[in-house]
């Protein structure tokens, strides 16, 4: 598809286990951010990469959160030992530059941590 | 401590009329500002920005206002049509920085 693609769309685990979120970007674009979005509340920058490396990692709430990026393109976010408070739709989104430019986004991965 | 504020969680707009939705922010610092649009179960979708440089842009229903001495965007749509319904969130930020999200406010568009 030509959108960014998040799997899995949901994803319903128990507190203490890992998780693993994935986010295919629009092919060509340089830049791919993760956000998180928690009810009623607006959206929370996490990470950027461009390219490969992460130059702002700076929304990272706990050295529990890592993510990567491959081959310029998929990006996984890992939650490890996931906490209630990690209940949350985590979006991802890229971009053809930096912040600058228009930010194209997926439909988010609802994460429910039971 | 908010940065960007949407104060107004939802709005209610009779179709063909004018919605209005505000956002303010408390960084001067900012200097590009963005509109996203959000439907249920579906990521944003970006609607509009505009650079400190001007203070109104324009894209077809859609306009963004800035008045930067009061530190608040808004944006108007017009005529409002019932596909407009919404959540529409603001965000702001400052040189080479992530944006900062406003909460968003809900649009109703009534037929």
């Amino acid at each position: 598809g030509a959108g960014v693609s998040q799997s899995p769309s949901n994803k319903v685990t128990e507190k203490g286990k890992d998780v693993e979120l994935r986010c295919d970007p629009i092919s060509g674009h340089t830049a791919l951010y993760w956000y998180r979005q928690r009810l009623g509340q607006g959206l929370e920058f996490l990470i950027y990469f461009q390219g490969n490396s992460a130059p702002d990692k700076s929304g990272l709430p706990s050295d529990r959160f890592s993510a990567e990026r491959t081959g310029e393109s998929v990006s996984t976010l890992t939650i490890q030992r996931t906490q209630q408070e990690d209940s949350a739709v985590y979006l991802c989104a890229s971009s053809s530059d930096g912040y600058r430019e228009p930010q194209h986004f997926g439909d988010g991965t609802r994460l429910s941590i039971l | 401590d908010q940065q960007v504020k949407q104060n107004s969680p939802s709005l209610s707009v009779q179709e063909g009329r004018i919605s209005i939705l505000n956002c303010d922010y408390t960084n001067s610092m900012f200097d590009y500002f963005l509109w996203y649009k959000k439907y249920p179960a579906e990521g944003p979708t970006f609607l509009i920005s505009i650079s400190s440089i001007k203070d109104k842009n324009e894209d077809g229903r859609f306009t963004v206002f800035l008045n930067k001495s009061a530190k608040h965007l808004s944006l108007h749509i017009v005529p409002s049509q019932p596909g407009d319904s919404a959540v529409y969130f603001c965000a702001a930020s400052k040189g080479n920085t992530p944006l900062v999200f406003g909460k968003g406010t809900r649009l109703s568009v009534i037929a």
